[in-house]
């Protein structure tokens, strides 16, 4: 693994189901986070996490959960996926949050 | 409430010079960043300002102005793989280092 592996790459999901996006980073990165990306919307702060055992809400957290347990986790939750939970997510991490951050490659995500 | 202005859409032709604007109003200012993204593909880094001024990166130049919430990211010689989004984000505090973006602004490079 080099920087940041989200799974899936891509998921066609029933509304209702629950839902597990996973975000791994090997930078030891200390703060994580979860955006998703919406046509004409731009990204959006869904949870962060600043340290291993701490989680925040950012801009759209309704209808998603996040933990983290260790440095290198930080997995999405969907419990019940809606249609409007259609978009493409983004995970990230940062050291300091001074020179940028890594984002993984997303995960397409299509309820239908 | 927190918000990041930005053009939609730009268009340019190889070899010229292009600067995308943004202005941002947030609760506190920790610093503001340009990404660049391919379409289908994720974000990355291009530059960073901290403090007024410009910070120069070869072909790509930022500036800011915190008393007037301003930054534009200057591109310069273009070249039509510089066609992408270019997204403008801002560090506030609040969130800890967690950026909010604006919605980007598409540049076309044409021939």
């Amino acid at each position: 693994i080099a920087g940041i592996t989200q799974a899936p790459t891509s998921q066609i999901l029933a509304a209702g189901r629950r839902m597990t996006l996973r975000c791994t980073q090997d930078m030891r990165h200390n703060a994580m986070y979860w955006y998703r990306q919406d046509l004409g919307l731009g990204l959006r702060l869904i949870h962060y996490s600043n340290t291993a055992g701490t989680t925040g809400k950012g801009e759209v957290p309704d209808g998603y959960s996040v933990s983290r347990a260790n440095t290198d986790d930080f997995p999405l939750t969907l419990a019940s996926a809606v249609p409007s939970q259609t978009s493409v997510y983004f995970c990230a991490s940062s050291d300091s949050g001074l020179y940028g951050y890594t984002f993984g490659s997303g995960t397409r995500l299509t309820v239908v | 409430g927190q918000n990041i202005d930005q053009p939609t859409e730009m268009t340019a032709t190889e070899g010229a010079i292009v600067q995308i604007n943004c202005t941002y109003q947030t609760s506190g200012f920790n610093g503001l960043f340009w990404y660049q993204q391919h379409a289908g593909e994720a974000p990355t880094f291009l530059s960073y300002n901290v403090l007024d001024g410009l910070e120069e990166k070869g072909r790509f130049s930022s500036f800011l102005s915190r008393s007037k919430g301003y930054s534009y990211l200057l591109l310069k010689e273009l070249q039509m793989k510089d066609s992408a989004s270019y997204l403008c984000a801002v560090s506030y505090g609040q969130a800890g280092t967690a950026l909010i973006f604006g919605k980007g602004t598409t540049l076309s490079v044409s021939s």
